[in-house]
């Protein structure tokens, strides 16, 4: 069955402490590796699309990395409005699977 | 550019009670997903439409089904509620063939007593 799975599950940094979220998928049938942001009560925020390893794609303070069997959202020099759940989801067919996400907190 | 709307924005139901959720894609999109969210969970796919007609489904009971109008809004319609089913609802747009990247709403949070 295809899965992902996210660490840590819950991250706590004091602003500029830059740091890296993990994301482990199944490999087989990828059609793309995403990641999301969201915030609570709402709906989750398109950040990025990987689709083979070595790819790396950047977005202020957010870069996304791919391997063959892990993506990493590294956040260089973070602040406080970057705390938010980070989702990584794995692309594959018609379906979509989600990891339970990192809940990230930024403090000033 | 309009973005993925929702609603209703919240909703109390009590078990056993029949409940319609409602989905405008973004423009341009013509595929519509629907996920639930638990609380502290990641979203769990349901279904997809594509075409008015369900492209695949997730590992979701019967009870759980779905439409795709004309103009690519959706509806999601869940019968017999029970407890389990207290979640948020997400409905994603995409366009098929593309990036495989969603667009999410900003759910209904539904909960049933």
């Amino acid at each position: 069955e295809d899965q992902v799975t996210q660490s840590p599950e819950a991250l706590r940094l004091q602003e500029g402490e830059s740091s890296s979220l993990n994301c482990s998928y199944t490999v087989s049938g990828l059609r793309g590796l995403f990641w999301y942001r969201q915030d609570p009560g709402k709906g989750p925020e398109f950040l990025f699309t990987l689709y083979s390893a070595g790819e790396e794609k950047e977005k202020e303070r957010l870069k996304a990395t791919l391997t063959k069997k892990e993506s990493f959202l590294h956040i260089t020099a973070p602040k406080p409005e970057d705390s938010a759940t980070y989702l990584c989801a794995r692309g594959g067919g018609f379906k979509t699977i989600f990891g339970a996400g990192t809940r990230l907190f930024v403090k000033a | 550019e309009t973005g993925v709307t929702q609603s209703p924005t919240h909703l109390i139901k009590t078990r056993g009670q029949q409940v319609t959720l409602r989905c405008s894609s973004q423009s341009g999109h013509n595929t519509v997903s629907w996920y639930q969210q638990a609380l502290g969970q990641g979203p769990q796919f349901i279904f997809q439409y594509y075409r008015e007609e369900e492209n695949g489904r997730g590992n979701f009971p019967p009870r759980f089904s779905g439409l795709q109008f004309p103009n690519y809004s959706s509806e999601l319609n869940v019968n017999a509620l029970e407890l389990d089913d207290s979640a948020l609802y997400l409905c994603a747009s995409s366009v098929r063939g593309g990036g495989g990247e969603q667009y999410f709403g900003p759910g209904t949070r539904l909960t049933v007593t």
